[in-house]
């Protein structure tokens, strides 16, 4: 069964530094993978899917890299600011349900 | 605006009051599914549906029903409610089957069984 792991489960960082969110899975057969971001007492909000073929997105300050192989994704955070304080979860897809981490919640002290 | 739409976002019940938790999405999306969050758990899957009609069930579907007569609405039925299904739920849908498409989620329910 894919299990799917998060470090660490919480950071705290001072604004404008940059920052790496991990995330590995045991199951290396997936279809995609797709990092999250959820504020307290909100939904989800999709921010970067990637596909089994491709190595990495981009999406403004956000890099997320996959390597399948070794079942790890990371998403990288450019120069955080105090708005990027939330949880980040990843979420793997190996058939038609989805797999979560138990996310990293992340603090930007101003 | 393209959406996932839950109703209601915050129920209290008590055990044994069977409840609808509603869920509508205005994006043609074919495929939809049902989430519950716990502390320490996370999200876990608990029921999807790939179109009308085909529904199937996630990793934690015992105590749930969910049924897809038109593309736009997936609720999920609790028949008889109980404490342990005190939970936060999402809805949630993609154009296609998750293996390639990207998942939008409902600002999600919060349900207290007592």
């Amino acid at each position: 069964k894919q299990e799917v792991t998060q470090i660490p489960a919480a950071l705290s960082v001072p604004e404008g530094e940059n920052l790496v969110l991990n995330c590995s899975f045991t199951d290396s057969a997936i279809y995609n993978l797709q990092w999250f971001r959820q504020d307290p007492g909100k939904g989800l909000t999709s921010l970067l899917l990637i596909q089994s073929s491709q190595r990495e997105q981009t999406s403004g300050r956000l890099n997320a890299s996959l390597d399948k192989s070794s079942g790890r994704s990371t998403l990288y955070i450019a120069a955080s600011q105090p708005g990027d304080s939330a949880t980040y979860l990843c979420a793997v897809n190996a058939g038609n349900m989805l797999t979560f981490g138990g996310g990293t919640r992340l603090m930007v002290k101003p | 605006e393209a959406q996932v739409t839950q109703n209601p976002r915050y129920l209290i019940t008590v055990t044994g009051k069977k409840l609808t938790v509603t869920c509508s999405q205005n994006m043609n999306h074919e495929y939809m599914s049902w989430y519950r969050q716990d502390p320490g758990l996370g999200l876990r899957q608990i029921y999807y549906s790939m179109n009308v009609e085909v529904t199937d069930k996630g990793d934690v579907p015992e105590g749930y029903k969910v049924s897809r007569k038109e593309k736009r609405n997936f609720p999920l039925i609790l028949e008889s409610p109980s404490p342990n299904q005190t939970s936060l739920y999402f809805c949630a849908s993609s154009l296609g089957g998750t293996s390639s498409y990207e998942q939008y989620f409902g600002p999600g329910t919060r349900l207290t069984v007592t």
